[in-house]
């Protein structure tokens, strides 16, 4: 079975305060790792796809890494309106589409 | 970008009542679309993949009977909440696959209370 770990389950960091979230996982052959954000009451809002170990993606202040066993998204000099929930989510090849999704990394940034 | 609108973003309904939630890609057509649940600080869990054309995948432990998921059209998905009860109320989601690399978009979501 699929399974998506995030830590920390919530982080709190001054505004400019770089740091870095991180996502675990085990699945039976990546096909892709997503990263989303989500503010309260809302649907998640896309962020990257990884694909295979070694693969960086950036937008803004963010940047994405993947390795054979974990995901890190780095946050960099972030802002308050960074401040929102972070999910990591995995879907494995095969034809069945699921996606399994993590519990998340709640980022509170304070100005 | 791919878009998916999702409605209606909240309701209140009477226990015993039934609820649709309509999940629409605006801009793309989605031959697959899925349902995810969100309890209150807990992440998404799927309920059930929908087939256009053909009958929902459900995930185990969800009610069939009681979540019925009908996509007619390539665009279109509902949700209906049959029999409402409070422990019904919850957050659901809907997402679709648009632009290949650009993973799964969802819906705002619609926030459910069940009275």
């Amino acid at each position: 079975e699929d399974q998506v770990t995030q830590s920390p389950e919530a982080l709190r960091l001054q505004e400019g305060e770089s740091s870095s979230l991180n996502c675990s996982y085990t699945v039976s052959g990546l096909r892709g790792l997503f990263w989303y954000r989500q503010d309260p009451g809302k649907g998640p809002e896309f962020l990257f796809t990884l694909y295979s170990a070694g693969e960086e993606k950036e937008k803004e202040r963010l940047k994405a890494t993947l390795t054979k066993k974990e995901s890190f998204l780095h946050i960099t000099a972030p802002k308050p309106e960074d401040s929102a929930t972070y999910l990591c989510a995995v879907q494995a090849k095969g034809g069945y589409q699921k996606v399994t999704f993590g519990t998340g990394t709640k980022l509170q940034v304070i100005p | 970008g791919a878009v998916v609108s999702q409605h209606p973003s909240w309701v209140i309904c009477k226990s015993g009542t039934s609820v649709k939630i309509e999940c629409r890609s605006l801009d793309f057509q989605a031959t697959t679309m899925f349902w995810y649940r969100q309890f209150p600080k807990q992440s998404l869990m799927l309920m059930a993949t929908s087939n256009e054309g053909s009958k929902a995948t459900y995930e185990q432990g969800v009610e069939k009977d009681k979540f019925l998921i009908n996509h007619a059209s390539l665009t279109l998905s509902t949700l209906t909440v049959t029999s409402a009860h409070p422990e019904d109320s919850s957050f659901y989601i809907c997402s679709a696959s648009g632009d290949v690399g650009y993973g799964y978009t969802f819906g705002s979501g619609t926030r459910l209370t069940v009275v």
